[in-house]
């Protein structure tokens, strides 16, 4: 079955950064965009931007461009997030999330990963 | 950006009574849409997509329709299971929004 199986709880201290992976199985990794959201305790869900697996080509949101970096490994089916210069505002549980997108037009999303809450604290 | 608007903020309804979820886009997202539940300490769930369009698995009892701006998520009888946090998403555009969710909740 298709599977996403994120990485584990961090705590990181302010300034730092956190690089959350995202291991693909169940299907062609290449053959889906994986897109990353960010939801705040107790808060809603934010996109954050989005990756081509096969062409490593993204697409990041405004709020988070020049902080966020989303990678990939094609050889162990598995996407990156990282989020550089954290700030206590930036705790939250962070998603990737299959999409069916295609090149011309967006789509939703499915499954989702279980989610990596990351903890920002002095 | 588009902005998704979901009402009410949260719903009170008893077992087996019918839950009608509202969620309107600030400029026409066509049929674009999709709902997610999401139950405490776990990950969204696709539950609608095309705005009307059952995932595979979920139950005849959750049905979508609406296009352009307004969107209706219906849960014809509520089940113990169906308590959650309900999010409308519209992937009209190449940026992504979600609204602020609906909690369902036993009345």
């Amino acid at each position: 079955q298709v599977q996403l199986v994120q990485s584990g709880a961090e705590v990181k201290k302010p300034g730092a950064s956190v690089k959350v992976s995202c291991k693909a199985s169940g299907y062609t990794f290449t053959g889906y965009y994986m897109h990353w959201v960010r939801q705040a305790p107790g808060q809603g869900l934010e996109w954050m931007g989005r990756i081509n697996p096969n062409s490593g080509g993204t697409n990041y949101a405004q709020k988070f461009q020049g902080r966020v970096t989303m990678t990939r490994d094609r050889s162990i089916s598995t996407a990156y997030m990282e989020l550089s210069r954290l700030r206590s505002d930036d705790t939250a549980v962070f998603y990737c999330a299959r999409a069916f997108d295609t090149a011309m037009a967006p789509a939703w999303f499915d499954p989702w990963g279980q989610g990596t809450l990351v903890t920002v604290s002095s | 950006e588009i902005v998704m608007t979901q009402s009410p903020a949260t719903l009170s309804v008893s077992p087996g009574e019918r839950a009608t979820l509202s969620c309107r886009a600030s400029q026409s997202v066509s049929s674009n849409l999709a709902w997610y539940q999401q139950k405490p300490g776990q990950a969204p769930r696709l539950l609608i997509y095309g705005a009307s369009t059952r995932a595979t698995g979920i139950p005849a009892r959750f049905s979508g329709s609406g296009s352009g701006t307004e969107f209706t998520l219906t849960i014809s009888s509520l089940q113990s299971e169906d308590f959650a946090v309900y999010y409308c998403q519209q992937y009209n555009n190449w940026r992504w929004t979600f609204g602020q969710g609906t909690k369902v909740e036993i009345k």
